[in-house]
């Protein structure tokens, strides 16, 4: 267990509409990180939150959005959703953003978009 | 850009002795790590090299050798719960990590 948790598990929806998944980093990290696992995509990363603020994009799409709150929970927000959205979608936290900082991973939420 | 390049697949038998190769290219290196992910699971952390040579964690050990763009992962007396992907990254200088299509390692008996 990394202490990183994620909700849903898994979530199966249609084409066209919105959803939101929720991450909670470990105690003590201010810093998280999305990622997307597609099976043709290997692990891509999103986005970063640092106390609050973004700090990093990556491939992120204009469909979807996240947020870090002052509780430093964080949430990712995929909306117009297309078959192609359908990936497991893993949070990662650190304690800083330092690149010798070890990323913890939570379970991931498996999207299914039919 | 940031690329990099490690083999898709790799098969080696319990007790042998296996290399994962991984090559980059990035502008700004901050270092080259290793991920383990057994198949639906969450990828955990194994190793991080942020300076050239050897760093060894029991079974385990990575080498980078930064004039080269390359590193690899050795994992020794294998065991059939080391059958999983096996995913080198390189850092950005805010922690995010780029991370390789990944190694699926299949041990057999």
């Amino acid at each position: 267990d990394s202490g990183v948790t994620q909700t849903p598990k898994h979530l199966i929806t249609a084409t066209g509409q919105r959803v939101t998944l929720r991450c909670s980093p470990r105690s003590g990290d201010l810093s998280v990180y999305w990622y997307q696992q597609s099976l043709d995509q290997g692990l891509q990363f999103l986005i970063q939150y640092y106390n609050g603020e973004e700090r990093a994009k990556g491939n992120i799409l204009e469909r979807f959005s996240a947020q870090q709150f002052p509780d430093l929970h964080s949430e990712l927000n995929l909306s117009s959703l297309e078959l192609g959205d359908s990936a497991l979608y893993f949070c990662a936290s650190s304690v800083e953003l330092a690149p010798t900082d070890t990323q913890y991973f939570g379970p991931g939420t498996r999207l299914t978009v039919l | 850009g940031q690329s990099l390049e490690q083999p898709s697949e790799v098969t080696a038998v319990e007790g042998a002795i296996v290399q994962i190769n991984c090559t980059y290219q990035t502008s700004g290196f901050y270092g080259l790590s290793w991920y383990q992910q057994h198949d639906g699971g969450a990828p955990t952390f194994l190793s991080y090299n942020a300076l050239d040579g050897l760093e060894e964690t029991g079974r385990f050990s990575s080498f980078l050798s930064r004039s080269d763009s390359y590193g690899y992962l050795l994992l020794q007396e294998l065991q059939m719960k080391d059958s999983a992907s096996y995913f080198c990254a390189v850092g950005g200088n805010t922690g995010k990590l780029i991370f390789g299509q990944g190694t699926t390692l299949q041990v057999k008996p």
